[in-house]
């Protein structure tokens, strides 16, 4: 099976800082990837997802950004942080062929200050 | 589409017993649903994944249900226990074997198991 790793686990930035999540993936190639944001006690919201190498789809508008520079490793940024960015922010992985099972990481809380 | 928006919906149960939760899909074209489990502070984990062919599944002290005409899965705990605590989503596949993969994740819903 797929180990996804995620860092930091917690994040505390103040607003207009600059941000970057880092996901790498093991156990697979050519995975799909993606980036989910869930807010304090709700569902997931897809964000970004990435079918290969600087193949990046955005799902909603917003002030986040994605960059796949490696087959295996999904970044998330932005140049300037809001205060809505603050979220549990969740990457994950599928094997891209068939019925897709998706795995997680164990997600990074930002809190924008 | 996405779950977002609303606060979870909360199960409360009684060590030992059986749990059973719910969750309505959208897209009647669907072909392949799972349920995660999620802890506190940590990312989703895959349960049990079921192919609309099938109505029934079995794991280890789960099962999940399909009810194709309604749009409707269930999953069921035996004897649930306080590891169980967690938010449940269920999460349905719209692609026929395509490489995006998209999962549509439902709303969540709470599970509280009482000692």
């Amino acid at each position: 099976s797929q180990t996804i790793h995620q860092w930091p686990a917690t994040l505390v930035q103040p607003v207009g800082s600059p941000l970057s999540l880092e996901c790498t993936v093991e156990g697979t190639s050519n995975p799909n990837l993606y980036w989910y944001r869930q807010a304090a006690g709700r569902g997931l919201q897809l964000l970004f997802y990435s079918v290969g190498i600087g193949q990046i789809s955005s799902e909603v508008p917003q002030n986040l950004s994605a960059s796949r520079p490696q087959d295996r490793q999904f970044i998330l940024s932005s140049k300037k942080l809001l205060l809505s960015d603050s979220g549990f922010y969740l990457c994950a992985s599928s094997s891209g062929q068939g019925y897709e099972k998706l795995f997680f990481g164990s997600g990074t809380q930002l809190s924008v200050l | 589409g996405e779950s977002v928006g609303l606060h979870l919906p909360t199960l409360s149960v009684q060590e030992g017993d059986n749990s059973i939760i719910n969750c309505a899909y959208s897209n009647s074209a669907s072909d392949y649903f799972i349920w995660y489990k999620q802890e506190s502070g940590k990312g989703p984990q895959f349960i049990i994944d079921i192919r609309s062919n099938m109505d029934k599944r079995q794991g280890q002290r789960v099962t999940v249900l399909l009810n194709k005409t309604v749009k409707h899965l269930s999953l069921q705990i035996a004897a649930t226990q306080p590891g169980d605590s967690a938010v449940y989503f269920c999460a349905e596949n719209h692609d026929y074997g395509g490489s995006q993969g998209n999962l549509i994740f439902g709303k969540g819903t709470k599970l509280s198991v009482k000692p």
